[in-house]
């Protein structure tokens, strides 16, 4: 599985866009990108899925270049409850296996 | 349906007893995941399951370590004489498998396990 490289923190304020960059060279073709948020004590969250170029949902946006080596997690306009941990990962679609790393906390100030 | 239930919440038990923590995956997932997670890391896998088979098991999971998914229904983590070391969150996950690929991923809040 390919293995991730994200930021271990990251600081915003509320109201600003947060981009969160994430590093998978070794993705193979097969693979998804996903990416996760966790609040202390409770259990990853799904926040958006894909596979190349855009995909935007009701919480966030992301983005893949066309070599699929790196993806974006865009969070528009934080506020004090976006403050958590971010994981990316990239699993095959076929086992389901997720593959976590440190991920990103991201601390949102007023 | 009210996604992923883990029981119990928290557990506190003496080091070398027996401890078992279920999970009740969504109802129409096929698929069923154990990680366990330890303060500052993320989750780590411990094993899956498709529907009553267990297709897979990491080396983390030592002998003490059991699961089972009867029926391919709920499923169940069994930890032997258990050690301080297996303090941490255990998480249950569930998913589908189709033709088209893995979808609805979700995690259920976790058992705490503290081992004193």
């Amino acid at each position: 599985l390919a293995k991730t490289t994200q930021p271990i923190s990251m600081d915003s304020y509320e109201g600003q866009e947060v981009n969160i960059t994430c590093s998978h060279n070794n993705i193979a073709t097969n693979d998804y990108i996903t990416w996760y948020q966790q609040f202390p004590s409770q259990g990853p969250r799904f926040i958006i899925q894909g596979y190349k170029t855009k995909v935007t949902n009701e919480v966030a946006s992301l983005f893949i270049p066309a070599d699929r080596k790196s993806s974006t997690l865009s969070l528009p306009r934080v506020s004090l409850s976006d403050t958590a941990v971010y994981y990316c990962l990239v699993y095959s679609g076929n086992t389901g296996k997720l593959i976590f790393g440190q991920g990103t906390t991201l601390q949102v100030k007023p | 349906d009210t996604g992923v239930s883990q029981n119990p919440r928290h557990k506190i038990t003496k080091r070398g007893q027996n401890v078992t923590f279920r999970c009740d995956p969504i109802s129409e997932h096929n698929r069923l995941y154990w990680y366990r997670q330890t303060l500052g890391q993320g989750p780590e896998f411990l094993t899956y399951f498709q529907n009553e088979a267990q297709l897979e098991k990491s080396r983390l999971l030592s002998d003490r370590f059991s699961a089972e998914r009867p029926k391919g229904s709920f499923s169940t983590l069994e930890i032997q004489r258990t050690e301080q070391g297996d303090s941490a969150m255990y998480l249950c996950a569930s998913s589908s498998i189709t033709e088209q690929g893995l979808s609805g991923y979700t995690f259920g809040s976790g058992t705490r396990l503290t081992v004193v």
